[in-house]
């Protein structure tokens, strides 16, 4: 109940096109929904977070969505660019902000010129 | 944004030998911080959380003797990988929340990587 399944495991796109990536949890208690991106040798950095109060987050080209009923969100990366290139983490926190996340597998994006 | 620092970025140390991080809130005071481990092309696994004047705790199945986790001072959390051996080679990353920040957004450090011969 505390794992955050996430997919594909890998992702190759054209530059320009976008990028989508899927995130599915079962634990209802959780209510903190962060994306990270992290490059090699590197530590992760948040993206964008979104809480189940809202359907749908949009920050510059990163834009989640959000399935409260499904238990489903997603990372839609649109005119994706080779500096995106990256692994793709998202995650899960509890109810009370505990801080613990539940990461997903992460998915391997290359955007290719 | 807060910034959350580790060190050493990388070290490489004999087998049987203990390894110190370090990991620094630099703008902030942290009163809990958080140890995660990650092997090549895997993901993030929570091992424990550090508390400020207080003991860490751990997640099921991570050796509390193996993993020694000190958090002296508000901004400031320490681990120590005691007796290192091969298997334990690994990106440690440490995190932490500001709590003056209204997004709950945790903060990561750069990772330190740790080779064992």
């Amino acid at each position: 109940q505390q794992q955050v399944k996430q997919s594909p495991q890998s992702l190759i796109v054209q530059k320009g096109g976008i990028s989508i990536i899927n995130c599915a949890y079962e634990n209802t208690a959780f209510d903190y929904f962060p994306w990270y991106q992290q490059f090699p040798g590197k530590g992760p950095a948040l993206l964008i977070a979104i809480r189940p109060d809202v359907s749908e987050k949009k920050e510059g080209r990163f834009t989640i969505s959000f399935n409260k009923s499904a238990k489903q969100f997603s990372l839609h990366i649109m005119d994706s660019q080779p500096g995106d290139s990256a692994t793709y983490f998202c995650a899960a926190d509890h109810s009370s902000n505990t801080g613990k996340l539940i990461f997903g597998q992460g998915t391997t994006l290359q955007v290719k010129p | 944004g807060a910034v959350v620092s580790q060190h050493p970025s990388w070290v490489i140390c004999k087998s049987g030998t203990s390894v110190k991080i370090e990991c620094r809130s630099l703008d902030f005071q942290a009163t809990t911080m958080f140890w995660y481990r990650q092997f090549p092309k895997q993901s993030l696994m929570l091992m424990a959380t550090s508390n400020e004047g207080s003991k860490a705790t751990y997640e099921q199945g991570v050796e509390k003797d193996k993993f020694l986790i000190n958090h002296a001072s508000l901004t400031l959390s320490t681990l120590t990988v005691t007796s290192a051996h091969p298997e334990d080679s690994s990106f440690y990353i440490c995190s932490a929340r500001d709590p003056g920040g209204g997004t709950g957004e945790l903060f990561f450090g750069e990772g330190s990587r740790l080779t064992v011969l």
